[in-house]
Parts: C-alpha cells; sequence; structure tokens
C-alpha cells in the first residue's frame, strides 16, 4: 500500500525567510507523480508544484522548489522569501500513473505560518 | 477559467437527514475524485471515477455512503442517513491536462455540519 507522510504538523518562519517542509512516501510503484498542494484560510485547494518520478531534475516555481529524493522516497518543499501569504496548510500529495491517475493520496499536512 | 464546480457550500442539517453533495468536473476531464477532509484524518479518498465508472470506493462506508456519476457533468455524493461524524468538508477534484502536466482541480469543498 502506497503512504505519504509528513512528519512536521506545525512550523514557522519569518518573512523573506527560507523555509522547507518536509515529505517522505512509501510505494513498490516505479512510475508515479508527485505534488505538493497549498490550502490557505479559504480553503482552496492550490496547486504548488508538481514533480514526476522519472524525471531527474528537481521542479521549481517562481519561489518554490523540491528536493526530490527517489532512492530515499523523499520530496521536500523549499520556500525561498516567504511571504505572508504563504500562511497556509501544505499537503504532500502522491499519485499513481499507469495510463493516467489511478489514484492520488494526501499527506497529513504541515501548517506553515509565516511570521511579519 | 475552467473550474469544478461543487454545491452546496455550506449545509448544516440535523441528524438522520440525507444530504447530495454535487460536483461538476472541469469539461473535457475524465477522473473525478472525492475526498473527506477532517482535522482528525486529514484528506481522505472516498471514492473515484474514469469515464463514469466507479474504480474504487474502498474509502468510503457502504452502509450510509454512496457516490454516482449519472452524466460526464455531474458526480454525486449521497449520506442518508447523516450523523455528527460526517461533519467535514468534502472536495470534489477531476483531473486533465493542465500547463505543468497531469493536474488535480480541486472544487471549492463542501463544508457539511450534522447536529
Amino acid at each position: 500500500a502506497q503512504t505519504v507522510t509528513q512528519s512536521q504538523p506545525e512550523m514557522s518562519v519569518q518573512e523573506a525567510e527560507t523555509v522547507t517542509l518536509s515529505c517522505t512516501y512509501d510505494t513498490s510503484e516505479s512510475n508515479y507523480y508527485l505534488f505538493w498542494y497549498k490550502q490557505p484560510p479559504s480553503r482552496q485547494m492550490i496547486l504548488v508544484i508538481r514533480q514526476e518520478a522519472y524525471k531527474q531534475q528537481n521542479a521549481t516555481e517562481n519561489r518554490f522548489s523540491v528536493n526530490f529524493q527517489k532512492a530515499a522516497k523523499s520530496f521536500s518543499l523549499k520556500i525561498s522569501d516567504s511571504q505572508l501569504g504563504d500562511t497556509a496548510m501544505y499537503f504532500c500529495a502522491f499519485g499513481w500513473a499507469k495510463t493516467s491517475y489511478d489514484k492520488v493520496i494526501f499527506g497529513p499536512g504541515t501548517s506553515l505560518s509565516v511570521i511579519p | 477559467d475552467a473550474r469544478v464546480t461543487q454545491t452546496p457550500r455550506d449545509k448544516v442539517t440535523e441528524m438522520g437527514q440525507e444530504v447530495t453533495m454535487r460536483c461538476q468536473p472541469i469539461l473535457g476531464h475524465n477522473t473525478v475524485f472525492w475526498y473527506r477532509q477532517t482535522m482528525m484524518q486529514g484528506l481522505e479518498l472516498l471514492a473515484y471515477f474514469r469515464n463514469r465508472a466507479p474504480l474504487d470506493d474502498s474509502g468510503m462506508p457502504k452502509d450510509r455512503f454512496s457516490a454516482e456519476m449519472p452524466d460526464a457533468t455531474l458526480a454525486t455524493l449521497k449520506i442518508q442517513p447523516s450523523e455528527p461524524r460526517d461533519s467535514a468538508v468534502y472536495f470534489c477534484a477531476s483531473v486533465g491536462q493542465g500547463a505543468r502536466g497531469n493536474t488535480i482541480y480541486f472544487g471549492e469543498g463542501s463544508w457539511l455540519t450534522v447536529v
């Protein structure tokens, strides 16, 4: 069975600083996708970044980047130059990919607070 | 902007009542998920459909929950009878090609409170 673990229930960071959120997963699948989603107080789920397992290059999206370590089954999210609007719950997610998605499961989330 | 539409946005109901939540996936998306979010359990996958056929509903309590997709533009999640422990936010999501590859698009969620 596939599992996603986020070991940091809560984190805080000073505005303009850098923070890294951890995510590990367990799977026997070889073809899959990983995501980070952000959920601000509005409760809307917003895609932050996406990584395909077959790609060795780490995905980046403006101030957001990942450190994907496939052998270690680790997928951490780095937020640079943190902004107040980054305050949210962050969910790591794992999706099996065969012809398309078969299933996507989420970790328990990390609550990030950006402090002015 | 194409988006997943869910109704109702918020619902308060009494225990024992039937609750139906509706979802309109983005046109052309053929995979639809239902998730439930609670403080204790986080995001749980309840059911998902591909081309309107249910692929997996193992996460859903079968005695009171049912999920259907009567056509490509409508997915429903029904709870009958509802119980206080069903209080949660229920998300519908559909999968399609985004600018960054296959992407899950979430609706805004239906916040259900059962009293």
